[in-house]
């Protein structure tokens, strides 16, 4: 088992750009999870989806932010344009099912913006 | 000028001592809880969970306690070694929902 894989690792970009985060999930769990980490917030979580439907966006800070899943094996998380205050770690996790399981998260993607 | 961020409490430990690791959850609707570590660099791993029927649970040299009266719960971490090095985090998840809310961690140094 693979685990969660999210590229690139690390990207950095110049503020306005598009950036844009990818996530394969374990294969198998149905739910899907994106995380933003930073020191002034912590682990925030931004959207979710079940069997690729996006349930609850509420922790999107902004229409710049955009997610999607086109299929149980991929999602993106889309940033345009992008800001220097975006800067964080982007981490996205899988569970098998909804609630009551531990999610698998993969080893982030660390972006800055300049 | 000065950074303004979470101030992670931090546990510094003896080697071959025991931790333990307390987190204060919001929600009294919560049903059931994690334990994450984080590594430098990496992503939160899964340690170790426990339902809200339950008040203890344990692994391999890890013990959760959940004391619901209060919203606590605690990780006991036994012989704790320097590989056990990282920031831990208690999420807790609400009954009927699908969403883990994180707590702020705590930073735990294992002095050789």
């Amino acid at each position: 088992d693979a685990g969660v894989i999210q590229s690139p690792r690390h990207e950095v970009t110049e503020m306005g750009q598009e950036v844009t985060l990818r996530c394969k999930p374990i294969s198998g769990h149905n739910s899907l999870f994106w995380y933003r980490q930073t020191m002034m917030r912590g682990l925030e979580l931004l959207i979710y989806f079940n069997n690729n439907v996006p349930i609850d966006d509420s922790g999107m800070p902004e229409d710049r932010f955009s997610a999607k899943m086109p299929n149980a094996s991929f999602s993106t998380l889309k940033i345009q344009p992008s800001e220097p205050r975006d800067s964080a770690v982007y981490f996205c996790a899988s569970s098998p099912t909804g609630g009551h399981y531990g999610y698998t998260f993969g080893s982030g993607t660390r972006l800055t913006v300049v | 000028g000065e950074s303004v961020g979470l101030h992670l409490p931090t546990l510094s430990v003896q080697e071959g001592d025991n931790s333990i690791i307390n987190c204060a959850y919001s929600n009294s609707a919560s049903d059931y809880f994690i334990w994450y570590k984080q590594e430098s660099g990496k992503g939160p791993q899964f340690i170790i969970d426990i339902r809200s029927n339950m008040d203890k649970r344990q692994g391999q040299r890890v013990t959760v306690l959940l004391n619901k009266t209060v919203k606590h719960l605690s990780l006991q971490i036994a012989a704790t070694q320097p590989g056990d090095s990282a920031v831990y985090f208690c999420a807790e998840n609400m009954a009927g929902g699908n969403k883990l809310v994180f707590g702020a961690g705590t930073i735990l140094r294992v002095k050789s």
